[in-house]
């Protein structure tokens, strides 16, 4: 069964850190790999796109890398602000494509103390 | 943007009650998921579907039916709710090379 895992599952850093969240995952042969957001009790914000092809993406603060041969993604956020504060998933889609749909991880739930 | 909308939001029902759990979204995207949040698990595939009139098991499908009439909409049908189905659960689109979009979940305690 594929598994993708988030280290650390909890994150607790003071307002302005630089930090970098890990996703990794048991099989190589991803299709694509995405970032999400979820604030409590809301639904899942689509952060992140990269496609197996690419290496990373960047979107304002954010960058998100990916090494498909040793099967690892990371989020990185630059400046952290308390807004950032949430859980962040990632999730992988697996070459068998749309009929798989997407393995997530369970999280990373991340605090940005003011 | 609008994109995927569930309703209700939230619903209590009762151990044994049917219940349905609706999903529409404003484009045309062939591909529709269903999923479960439940602490400790994640996010979890119940069922998907590939177009209209065609659908799918996914990860933990049993207590479910979902049908897909039109390519909007993908309905979720607990055929007689269990406590162990209380969760949220989120209706999702494939958007081909943008990745997924969700909506923002049915909040569901079955009592």
């Amino acid at each position: 069964k594929q598994e993708v895992t988030q280290i650390p599952a909890a994150l607790s850093v003071p307002e302005g850190e630089n930090l970098v969240l890990n996703c990794s995952f048991t099989d190589s042969a991803i299709y694509n790999l995405q970032w999400f957001r979820q604030d409590p009790g809301k639904g899942l914000t689509s952060l992140l796109l990269i496609q197996s092809s690419q290496r990373e993406q960047t979107s304002g603060r954010l960058n998100a890398s990916l090494d498909k041969s040793s099967g690892r993604s990371t989020l990185y956020i630059a400046a952290s602000q308390p807004g950032d504060s949430a859980t962040y998933l990632c999730a992988v889609m697996y070459s068998g494509g749309g009929a798989d749909g997407l393995t997530f991880g369970k999280g990373t739930h991340l605090i940005i103390q003011p | 943007d609008a994109g995927i909308t569930q309703s209700p939001r939230y619903k209590i029902t009762e151990t044994g009650r049917q219940v349905t759990l609706m999903c529409h979204q404003t484009w045309s995207h062939s591909y529709m998921f269903w999923y479960r949040q439940d602490l400790g698990h994640g996010l979890r595939l119940i069922y998907y579907s590939a177009a209209a009139d065609i659908t799918d098991k996914g990860e933990v499908p049993d207590g479910y039916v979902v049908s897909r009439s039109k390519t909007e909409n993908f309905p979720l049908t607990l055929e007689s709710a269990t406590r162990s189905q209380t969760s949220v659960y989120f209706c999702a689109s494939d958007r081909g090379g943008y990745g997924y979009t969700f909506g923002s979940g049915t909040r569901l305690t079955v009592v």
